[in-house]
């Protein structure tokens, strides 16, 4: 079965370096999402991409955060420079479609960031 | 405000009982109702998809009932596994082809043996 690919699983960085997450949508996912979860939250979309158009990225920190989808397929979330209020949990997901209607959003595994 | 509301916050019951996790949500205008599973440090997991003129949806041993008029879900777990011990989460999804996904803090059940 088809799966979202994210890497690294866990990343530990102190304050102030620079960080990047990258994702692998399930092939032929035009849509691609990126959320961070903060421990007992719930996730909150930081960017969502259409092929490699950027669609929504108005809860993005864009003073340091970054995000790319060059190609349409596989994207890097960075982090420039991090902060201790970073840690948390990035996840990616995708979809066939847009989020409209019923299509199904498929989540990767998330990678698990503490700056110290 | 678009917001999704989730109880209780945690839970703990012993194996083979049946419960209740509980869903109000204020997203309009509003397309469907999403649950998923999350278990610890992995990402969440669909259970069920509602749209507003579905009242119940059943997965296995998960079923999800919405009231588009009260605004409210809920997810009944029947027979409860060890497995289940999870974190789940309802989601409001937004009208539109852009509708955003609005999430619960969720609820973290524990089953025991």
């Amino acid at each position: 079965e088809a799966e979202v690919a994210q890497s690294p699983r866990y990343k530990i960085t102190e304050k102030s370096q620079a960080v990047a997450f990258w994702c692998d949508p399930i092939s032929g996912h035009a849509t691609l999402y990126w959320y961070r979860q903060i421990l007992g939250q719930g996730p909150e979309l930081l960017v969502q991409f259409q092929d490699e158009s950027v669609v929504d990225d108005s809860q993005l920190p864009k003073d340091r955060f970054s995000a790319e989808r060059l190609k349409g397929v596989d994207s890097t979330l960075k982090i420039q420079p991090a902060e201790l209020g970073d840690s948390a949990m990035y996840l990616c997901a995708s979809s066939l479609f847009p989020t409209s209607g019923s299509y199904e959003q498929y989540f990767g595994p998330g990678t698990r960031l503490t700056v110290t | 405000k678009n917001q999704v509301e989730q109880s209780p916050q945690s839970l703990i019951i012993l194996e083979g009982k049946n419960c209740t996790l509980q869903c109000n949500y204020t997203v309009s205008p509003f397309s469907n109702l999403r649950w998923y599973k999350q278990d610890t440090g992995r990402g969440p997991v669909s259970l069920t998809i509602m749209t507003f003129s579905e009242n119940t949806k059943s997965n296995g041993r998960y079923t999800a009932t919405l009231d588009a008029d009260t605004k409210q879900s809920s997810l009944h777990i029947t027979a409860s596994q060890l497995s289940d011990s999870a974190s789940y989460i309802c989601v409001a999804h937004g009208s539109g082809n852009t509708g955003k996904l609005i999430f619960g803090q969720g609820t973290t059940l524990q089953v025991k043996p």
